[in-house]
């Protein structure tokens, strides 16, 4: 069973860029698509956009132009980078992959936008 | 953009009660579409992919129907554990979206 876990700054200031790591444990990173996916306090899940190995990735449009996924095989990881983050931005990030569906997901981490 | 609309938001239940819960697409999605159970302070876990096949592991009291647009999830015999907030996802278009959850209470 993969294994996946969140790692980055838990605090970023406004209008920096938020940047975390997902490590693939148990499994090749060579399979399934690598997904971030994140959830303010409180409310629904919102999809932030995937990568495959080969590094085709597809966005949330409505975050398209603060994004940017990455994939490190050889490190086994897959990175998120939000760039001109506000307090909209503070949220647990979650990553995930799947075949159909997520059905490996990281514990979650919390990054809170502030001052 | 797909997106997906689930009812009820809240919906207060009974141990042993039969749940249905209800998501709509806003254009066909095929059946791409998978169902999560989350807990709090816990991360998703998925119960349905396909729109109807059981993620291994989940008990069988889960099932989840339809395509195109409209799909259930329903939990034949509610158990303590069951209560939880669920949410649908669908995985067609070139971005995927989530429902806004329905949050299952006890009544």
């Amino acid at each position: 069973q993969v294994q996946l876990q969140e790692s980055g700054p838990g605090l970023v200031k406004p209008s920096e860029t938020l940047s975390l790591t997902c490590t693939v444990s148990g499994g090749s990173i060579s399979s399934y698509y690598w997904s971030w996916i994140r959830q303010p306090a409180g409310k629904g899940l919102e999809w932030i956009g995937r990568i495959y190995t080969s590094g085709s990735t597809n966005y949330n449009p409505s975050l398209k132009s603060r994004v940017t996924m990455s994939v490190d095989t050889s490190k086994n990881q897959f990175s998120l980078k939000l760039s001109s983050v506000t307090a909209a931005d503070t949220a647990v990030y979650y990553c995930a992959s799947g075949y159909s569906g997520y059905g490996n997901w990281g514990q979650g981490t919390l990054v809170t936008v502030s001052s | 953009d797909i997106q997906m609309t689930q009812s009820p938001s809240t919906l207060s239940a009974s141990v042993g009660d039969r749940v249905t819960i209800t998501c709509r697409a806003s254009q066909s999605i095929s059946s791409w579409l998978a169902w999560y159970q989350q807990k709090p302070g816990k991360a998703p876990k998925l119960l349905i992919y396909k729109a109807s096949s059981l993620e291994s592991g989940v008990p069988s009291r889960f099932s989840g129907s339809g395509s195109g647009t409209e799909f259930t999830l329903t939990i034949s015999s509610l158990q303590p554990d069951d209560f939880a907030t669920y949410y649908c996802q669908q995985y067609n278009s070139y971005w995927w979206t989530f429902g806004q959850g329905t949050k299952v209470e006890i009544k």
